[in-house]
């Protein structure tokens, strides 16, 4: 089955700087790559998604890009601010994706210092 | 839209009884509905998919006796934890989708405490 791996587990930067988190996953039949943010007690909250016909995508000061060969994808957060201090995970589908269902990464704990 | 509302948000409850959280689609249809457990600063991990009709398929090392699921309708599935114990406590989250999409739509969570 999907095997998702993301690195780091924690960063830390300045506010201002930029902050890239790395996923792998090992299903080479996979075709959509979510982030998901999340604050504590809540629900995971999707930030910004990439399918595998494209190799990057961007969201004002958040962006995505796939390397399909390599399987791995990345989200890229510039300009960091104290409000995007959460925990973040990427995941991708089984090759028998059934309609939303994801494997997900290990999470990173993102801390952006004032 | 794609609304996913999860009940209860919180729920206390003590060891050996069973506790039951819904999770419904709102304004869909929802074909496969999902539940995760989450431990404290861990990841979401998948315990079973839940189809309309039919019986849930859980992951290795789900006790299916234990998570019983139920998915009676295609906008609700229900997990119950029975005979609840301490280390049941965690947090439970659903989410719900469709044969024809490959998004997520998360319920709110439940946060499961066992005394």
């Amino acid at each position: 089955g999907e095997n998702v791996e993301q690195h780091p587990s924690t960063l830390s930067v300045q506010e201002g700087d930029s902050a890239v988190i790395k996923c792998t996953y090992s299903d080479s039949a996979s075709n959509y790559f979510p982030w998901y943010k999340q604050e504590l007690g809540k629900r995971p909250q999707l930030i910004i998604d990439i399918r595998s016909n494209v190799g990057e995508k961007k969201d004002q000061r958040i962006a995505v890009t796939l390397n399909k060969t390599a399987k791995h994808f990345s989200l890229h957060i510039t300009e960091t601010q104290p409000e995007d201090s959460a925990v973040y995970f990427c995941a991708a589908p089984p090759f028998y994706n059934q309609g939303g269902k994801l494997i997900f990464g290990q999470g990173t704990e993102l801390s952006v210092k004032p | 839209g794609a609304v996913v509302s999860q009940h209860p948000s919180r729920v206390i409850c003590k060891s050996g009884t069973s506790v039951k959280i819904e999770c419904r689609s709102l304004d869909f249809q929802a074909t496969t509905m999902f539940w995760y457990r989450q431990f404290p600063k861990k990841s979401l991990m998948l315990m079973a998919t839940s189809n309309e009709g039919s019986k849930a398929t859980y992951e290795q090392g789900v006790e299916k006796d234990k998570f019983l699921i139920n998915h009676a309708s295609l906008t609700l599935s229900t997990l119950t934890v029975t005979s609840a114990h301490p280390e049941d406590s965690s947090f439970y989250i659903c989410s719900a989708g469709t044969a024809a999409n490959t998004e997520a739509f998360f319920g709110q969570g439940t946060r499961l405490t066992v005394v």
